[in-house]
């Protein structure tokens, strides 16, 4: 079980150019999530799925795009990036059983855009 | 809606005394309530966490936290500071019926010899 992937770890990107970062689970979990770190901001939520097909948006959605075809990978995709993307991205996925959800989180992916 | 409140941003201890994070909580529904850590350069690791179980919880490393709904609080609590505990706390909250958390903006605990 290799839980919660995330590649790349660290990227660097110019203003205005695209990539996408990825996740991976491999608990046959349904929800995910991905989420924004930024210093004295805690986490906030940027989008999340509740299964393939079906996202939805969190607290900071804009300039980001997700899609979910599996559920294993929930890739997120900056379309134009902007310097005030530049922060820490956690990945998250979770499972209810029994009235309690556990939710697991990956590494992180850090972006730097200049 | 919900929202997570960390009444301290920076709290700093010396080795061997009590360490006190607070945390008070907004829900509709009956919460979720977690403690999560970071090190430095690190993920997030779960301490503890609530689930309208025993109010008194007890999480890994010697740390707890009660759920007091009258207060809404849920305060974290460790009996001894140890220097490896140095690190950014996070208060987290979910709803009933929801996976989607709500960070606080985090407590940075310092630990001083």
């Amino acid at each position: 079980n290799a839980g919660v992937t995330q590649t790349p770890k660290f990227q660097v990107l110019k203003t205005g150019q695209s990539m996408t970062l990825q996740c991976a689970q491999d608990m046959n979990h349904e929800y995910m999530s991905w989420y924004r770190q930024d210093p004295g901001m805690g986490l906030r939520l940027i989008h999340y799925s509740v299964g393939a097909g079906i996202t939805d948006q969190g607290e900071v959605p804009n300039g980001y795009n997700v899609s979910r075809s599996t559920t294993e990978d929930f890739p997120l995709r900056l379309l134009s990036a902007a310097p005030s993307q530049t922060s820490v991205y956690f990945c998250a996925s979770s499972y209810r059983t029994g009235g309690e959800e556990t939710q697991y989180f990956g590494p992180g992916t850090r972006l730097l855009v200049l | 809606a919900q929202s997570v409140t960390q009444l301290d941003s920076h709290v700093s201890v010396s080795e061997g005394t009590p360490v006190l994070l607070r945390c008070n909580y907004s829900s509709s529904y009956s919460p979720s309530l977690f403690w999560y850590v970071q090190h430095p350069n690190k993920g997030l690791q779960l301490l503890l966490k609530y689930t309208s179980a025993a109010t008194l919880v007890k999480g890994i490393n010697g740390f707890e936290a009660e759920f007091k709904k009258s207060e809404t609080s849920f305060h974290l609590t460790k009996p001894s500071a140890h220097m490896s505990d140095a690190a950014e706390y996070f208060c987290v909250v979910s709803g009933a019926g929801s996976y989607q958390l709500t960070f606080g903006k985090g407590t940075k605990l310092s630990v001083i010899p």
